[in-house]
Parts: C-alpha cells; sequence; structure tokens
C-alpha cells in the first residue's frame, strides 16, 4: 500500500463549479500537509499547507481529519487556468522528506 | 541564485553510460533534496542532504546511483551504467534547514535512456 494515496482522476469540471478531492495517508506519525500544484512538463510548486483547524487561501479551502487520516482541497469558483495536476504531500518531522502522493489531475472546462 | 538550478534541462543517453546532474540550490538553504518523477506518478524521495552530509538516503534505487554534496552547497547525482528505466525527470529542491514549510524545487533535468 502506497503511503499517500490520491484518486488520480481526471476530474472534469465546468468553469464556476466547485471541486472537491481527498487524500489518505498511511503513517499516523505524518506531522505537516501540504498541497502542491504540477502543471504538464512542470516542477511541482507549493499551493498552501494545510493546518489542523483547516485553512483557507482565496478560493481554495484545505482540511485535514487526522482521525480518519485523509486531507481535502476544494477548489470553489473554478477557473480555466486551476488546470493541472494537485500532489498530496505529507512529513513526518520538520526537516524531514516530504512524500508525494501520485497525484489528481483536474481539468476545468469552459 | 533566485530559484533552485539543474542542469542539464535535458539528457539522453545510452544504456550502458554514465550520468551526472547537477543541482544548485537557493543560497543559504543547507537541505537539499533528490526525487524522481515517472510519466503519471508522483515525485518518488532518493536522497536529503543537510549541509554536506546525506541525512536519508534510503530512496537510492540501488548502488547505481550516488549522490554528493561536497561543499554543502551544489549537488551532483551520479548514475552509473544506466539502463532504460531510469529515464525519469530528475527534480531537486531546497529548504532552509529544518523548516516547516514545504520546499522550493528546480524545473528537474529530464533523463532519456535509450
Amino acid at each position: 500500500r502506497k503511503e499517500v494515496e490520491q484518486d488520480p482522476g481526471p476530474f472534469n469540471v465546468p468553469e464556476g463549479a466547485t471541486v472537491a478531492f481527498n487524500c489518505t495517508y498511511s503513517n499516523s506519525a505524518s506531522q505537516s500537509f501540504f498541497w502542491y500544484r504540477q502543471d504538464c512538463r512542470k516542477e511541482p510548486k507549493l499551493l498552501m499547507s494545510v493546518y489542523s483547524s483547516g485553512n483557507e487561501d482565496g478560493r481554495f479551502t484545505a482540511q485535514l481529519n487526522r482521525a480518519s487520516q485523509y486531507i481535502s482541497l476544494l477548489i470553489r469558483d473554478s477557473k480555466l487556468s486551476d488546470s493541472a495536476t494537485y500532489l498530496c504531500v505529507v512529513r513526518k518531522a520538520a526537516g524531514n522528506k516530504l512524500t508525494f502522493g501520485g497525484g489528481t489531475r483536474v481539468l476545468v472546462k469552459p | 541564485g533566485a530559484g533552485v538550478s539543474q542542469t542539464p534541462s535535458n539528457k539522453v543517453t545510452e544504456k550502458g553510460k554514465y550520468v551526472e546532474l547537477r543541482c544548485d540550490p537557493i543560497s543559504g538553504h543547507t537541505a537539499l533534496y533528490w526525487y524522481r518523477q515517472s510519466l503519471g506518478q508522483g515525485p518518488e524521495f532518493l536522497i536529503y542532504f543537510q549541509g554536506t552530509g546525506a541525512a536519508d538516503d534510503s530512496g537510492l534505487p540501488n548502488d547505481r546511483f550516488f549522490a554528493v554534496r561536497p561543499e554543502g552547497s551544489v549537488s551532483t547525482l551520479k548514475i552509473q551504467r544506466t539502463e532504460r528505466g531510469d529515464s525519469a525527470v530528475y527534480l531537486c529542491a531546497s529548504s532552509q534547514g529544518t523548516s516547516n514549510y514545504g520546499y522550493t524545487f528546480g524545473s528537474g533535468t529530464r533523463l532519456t535512456v535509450v
């Protein structure tokens, strides 16, 4: 079983709609959680950290459920430019390696 | 420099040859990470340096892979006797030591073994 699992998608989303997807992690010792965004043939870029109480950054909302060991990302009012692969990332301790999921592909269509 | 720099951006090599991939991290970042990403997959951890020493090399797939960071800045990933299965994008990232934030990736080296 992979340490971080994601639905690969693609999630086909009409422009302006809301999309949400989860990822699950198997290591209960994980302490830090992130969402990265990766465009085709580009490097991953940090989208947002995920905090225990949940957090928002503009149209993006991230949630963490430690009991069930999953993280979610919700995108409101989807834009064409939101089309990308979203990578779920966990880390056991500060300074340690990040462990990536396989990514969820999102396609926003007009 | 302003960001993480990786060279070359593309490398095509013949099976069995030796290759070196270079990473120049963000100035002042003490932690440096190497990842490998195959098509349709997430980045897979290879090795992590804290300063000059390898703090965790558990992701190196076999002894054909080796990485160094002799002066605590630039790092070189070395692959001996390349195989077609080594074809992937090799990503380097850096961060400020034990920062609890995510880290910044370079644009990667696309390695193709023919």
